[in-house]
């Protein structure tokens, strides 16, 4: 049972424009999340993250929003560039748990 | 500051045979963890080492095994290898594995079983 999911496998989206990538998860004592990104032949890089004690975090062109009721997260990218083409990946952590990983969200920026 | 390696990059073995990847973390860092990422199932957690101590384990069978050794640096072992142990294996290390700390990754082995 995926207790992560993000149910968008792609997204492409205009230089420019902004980029929404959408994570819901099962496990209500998850409370603390965090996005990641991912190049090919790198390993992840740490992106943002949140705390489930609030609903909005920004960094710079980066905002994560967190819908507990609805159990879904968001991640905000405005405006897009093509340096942010990547795979994205959602993790969720109930206190030291390990990180539980979605399988990811390919996004395509065109200029 | 240098960041997590991996060694070997790529590897290729056959079914049955045994591999083992090593993992230095960044330095200061005590937690090591390991994950394994596959098309079809994202980031899998595999175990997680502090203090030469394994603290955490995923649902991975006997065959996936590790250690740490006393300068935080790490290895896994996978023993009698499946056609379905074709992954990139990752680790990430950080400081203490608290709610608020970050993960960093290195590059990844590459691992493929014919």
């Amino acid at each position: 049972d995926q207790q992560v999911k993000q149910n968008s496998p792609s997204l492409s989206v205009q230089e420019g424009r902004i980029s929404i990538l959408n994570c819901d998860y099962t496990n209500s004592m998850f409370d603390y999340f965090l996005w990641y990104k991912k190049y090919p032949a790198e390993g992840p890089t740490f992106l943002i993250s949140i705390s489930s004690i609030k609903d909005k975090n920004e960094d710079g062109r980066f905002t994560v929003f967190l819908n507990k009721s609805a159990k879904h997260l968001s991640l905000h990218i405005v405006p897009s560039q093509p340096g942010d083409s990547a795979v994205y990946f959602c993790a969720a952590s109930a206190g030291n748990t390990p990180l539980v990983f979605g399988k990811g969200t390919r996004l395509s920026v065109i200029a | 500051k240098a960041g997590v390696t991996q060694t070997p990059r790529y590897l290729i073995k056959t079914r049955g045979q045994q591999v083992t990847l090593s993992c230095s973390p960044i330095s200061g860092h005590r937690s090591v963890s390991w994950y394994q990422q596959t098309p079809g199932q994202g980031l899998q957690f595999l175990f997680e080492y502090f203090s030469e101590t394994q603290r955490n384990k995923g649902n991975f069978p006997g065959r996936f095994s590790g250690r740490q050794f006393s300068n935080s640096r790490s290895e896994m072992n996978v023993s009698t290898l499946e056609l379905g142990d074709s992954a990139l294996y990752l680790c990430a290390s950080s400081l203490d594995r608290g709610i608020t700390d970050t993960q960093y990754f290195g590059p990844g082995t590459r691992l493929t079983v014919l």
